[in-house]
């Protein structure tokens, strides 16, 4: 399978426990990106990395989200003490070259927080 | 920062009929602008882009134009058949990195 994979694909939680979730993408994509989409919404950037490197983030990734991609190759998302406006759709997406293409998007990781 | 607007929420037509989907943005520096589709419960796809330097870009039944002046694009479908039925999102972008996306309109193509 060529496409960017995520796991897992559904992730039910209680309130306050900690998740993670994994982002492999397409193997000679260097750039890789993680998004949140609630229902009804368009997916809204939460941050990306250029390599290993953690190049930008949004004002959504409050202190309890951290991204990792160690090296430069899979990411995780980890969320801690979660809350149940944290449920969505976390979509991750990788690229070659900025723009070239847009992105490929993964088939995202739904949370539901209860 | 960028704030994309998209319009209608939803959209119904008969078979056969086009669809017409419009975005606005607000960053004049936006210089690409993806439209992707979402079915139900699978990965937004992308059908078509344009840059900033094309007003129109046509892919068989797709087509998308851009008024940079008036910062506004659109997305048409023609003769839509049923298979085109999903959410539509358009996006844009300054550097090809971060997306702004709209907010999604649902298509239902009627039989």
């Amino acid at each position: 399978d060529t496409g960017v994979s995520q796991n897992p694909r559904h992730k039910i939680t209680k309130r306050g426990q900690n998740v993670t979730f994994r982002c492999d993408p397409i193997s000679e994509h260097n750039r890789l990106y993680w998004y949140r989409q609630t229902l009804g919404q368009g997916p809204e950037f939460l941050t990306y990395f250029q390599n290993e490197a953690q190049l930008e983030k949004s004002r959504l990734l409050s202190d309890r989200f951290s991204a990792e991609r160690p090296k430069g190759s899979f990411s995780t998302l980890e969320i801690q003490r979660t809350e149940q406006g944290d449920s969505a759709m976390y979509l991750c997406a990788s690229s070659y070259l900025p723009g070239e293409r847009g992105y490929t998007f993964g088939s995202g990781t739904r949370l539901t927080v209860v | 920062g960028e704030n994309v607007e998209q319009h209608p929420s939803t959209l119904s037509v008969q078979e056969g009929d086009s669809a017409v989907i419009k975005c606005t943005y607000s960053d004049s520096a936006s210089n690409y602008f993806p439209w992707y589709k979402q079915e139900l419960g699978k990965r937004p796809q992308l059908i078509i882009d344009i840059r900033s330097n094309v007003g129109e870009k046509k892919d068989q039944r797709i087509a998308v134009t851009l008024n940079k002046t008036a910062k506004h694009f659109s997305l048409h479908i023609t003769e839509t058949q049923p298979e085109d039925s999903a959410v539509y999102f358009c996006a844009a972008s300054t550097g090809g990195n971060q997306f702004y996306f709209g907010t999604g309109t649902s298509l239902t193509v009627i039989p």
